[in-house]
């Protein structure tokens, strides 16, 4: 069964400094792979996924991540964090033949300092 | 346009009530799927429709989880004999197909379970 696990809880970050949330999934072919956000009392809001195409995948708000088969990793950053990233994002996959539920992992919570 | 809604927003049930949660897709979306997010968890799978047909359930976790698409657009959630155990975030998503690499779920903000 495919799985994704989210390296780290909770990451913290000054207001500027590079954002990275590692994500890692478990499958012998590689499936889809999505970063999703979460704000307060919110839906979920997806912020970009690798399909087949550019192993390098630019999202929405500056975020991009990068697929990488012989690390079976999909780890999610960007550059220069705002106050505004603070919130709950969620790695997921969803299998390539036949794919219609999503498997999250268990999410990461990132706060943002100024 | 409007997106996802869900109602209520918060529900509050003693132990072994009945619950119907709602869920309006975006019109003239297809596919719709409920998710169980527990508190410091990420979302799991429940069940998925699509237009009137519940073509995957494997992810209720016990008979008292009923879910129904009568008329392939507004869905029900209902739990019967609440327990604890149900206390989550149920999140409603909805896409206007069934393959998730192809076609984004969105998602409604959530009903918030409590069962006390």
């Amino acid at each position: 069964a495919q799985s994704v696990t989210q390296l780290g809880s909770h990451v913290s970050v000054s207001e500027g400094a590079l954002v990275l949330l590692r994500c890692n999934y478990s499958s012998s072919v590689p499936p889809y792979l999505f970063w999703y956000v979460q704000y307060p009392n919110q839906g979920l809001q997806l912020l970009l996924k690798y399909t087949s195409a550019a192993t390098l995948v630019k999202g929405i708000n500056g975020f991009e991540a990068e697929f990488k088969k012989s690390e079976t990793s999909f780890h999610l950053t960007k550059p220069s964090a705002h106050m505004s990233d603070a919130a709950e994002y969620f790695c997921a996959v969803s299998d390539r033949q036949a794919g219609t539920a999503l498997i999250f992992g268990k999410g990461t919570t990132l706060s943002v300092s100024s | 346009g409007a997106g996802v809604s869900q109602s209520p927003r918060y529900k509050v049930a003693k132990r072994g009530q009945d619950v119907a949660l709602r869920c309006d897709p975006i019109s003239g979306h297809v596919s719709l799927f409920w998710y169980q997010q527990a508190l410091g968890q990420g979302p799991e799978f429940l069940t998925y429709f699509q237009n009137e047909a519940q073509l995957d359930k494997s992810g209720l976790p016990s008979d008292r989880f009923f879910a129904e698409r009568p008329e392939g657009s507004v869905s029900t959630l209902k739990i019967q004999r609440t327990q604890q155990e149900d206390s989550a975030v149920y999140l409603c998503a909805s896409s206007l197909g069934h393959l998730a690499g192809f076609n984004e779920q969105f998602f409604g903000p959530g009903t918030r379970l409590t069962v006390l």
